[in-house]
């Protein structure tokens, strides 16, 4: 069975920080590309992130681009998104999601990141 | 920039009956490898999303053949042949293309 589980999020304040994990089991992680992607509340979803399966090529929504930083270990099978300089727009819940350009055969069940003083 | 258009934001079926939704796109969504990067998404209440078609056409696992989609180039549209109960949510277009962009959503409610 394929499992893609979050963990790390939080309330923190304006400008602090975070780091989210996402556990993969259940495929090949090492061969695919992997996606963040972001849902603020009531709202709809919005790709943030990305990582290409050889973990150095990574990619960006404008609006986390020197903020936001991807990256994966292969050897744990886990995706990670650090997140610095967050911002009350930042506030949403955080799905892991596998590919890329297809991406969402797989999601995770997400992880609540709330930035407010 | 691409220009995404996802209509209509929100659908009131009668059960049994069709729907559609169509994404519309200022630019083609042919990549340069020649597929065309153009995926649907289903978000019941309370759940992560799902995906229900990839590469424009194609039905993800488990999805119900009464879901299908089409299109080329820059038009593309959702059907759902007959609603059931169990369809109610958001539906999402989403671009591989480009800029990994999602569409606005539509509501999907029962009438």
């Amino acid at each position: 069975e394929v499992q893609l589980v979050e963990s790390g999020g939080g309330l923190v304040q304006p400008g602090g920080s975070l780091r989210l994990s996402c556990a993969a089991s259940g495929f090949t992680f090492t061969i695919y590309d992997m996606s963040w992607v972001r849902q603020a509340p009531g709202k709809g979803l919005e790709w943030v992130s990305a990582v290409r399966a050889n973990g150095v090529d990574t990619f960006y929504t404008d609006s986390v681009k020197g903020r936001f930083s991807i990256s994966r270990d292969n050897f744990k099978n886990t995706l990670y998104l650090q997140m610095n300089s967050l911002r009350a727009e930042d506030t949403a819940i955080y799905y892991c999601a596998k590919g890329l350009r297809a991406l969402g055969e797989y999601w995770g069940q997400g992880v609540l990141v709330t930035v407010s003083s | 920039d691409v220009v995404m258009t996802q209509s209509p934001l929100s659908l009131s079926v009668t059960l049994g009956q069709p729907a559609s939704i169509s994404c519309r796109f200022s630019q083609s969504l042919v990549y340069s490898d020649g597929n065309t990067y153009l995926n649907w998404f289903q978000q019941r209440p309370g759940q992560s999303p799902r995906r229900l078609i990839y590469m424009v056409s194609n039905r993800d696992s488990g999805v119900p053949d009464r879901f299908s989609g089409s299109g080329s180039g820059t038009d593309f549209t959702l059907k759902i042949s007959r609603v059931e109960a169990e369809d109610v949510g958001v539906y999402y277009c989403m671009e591989g293309t480009h800029l990994y962009t999602f569409g606005q959503g539509t509501n999907l409610e029962i009438k």
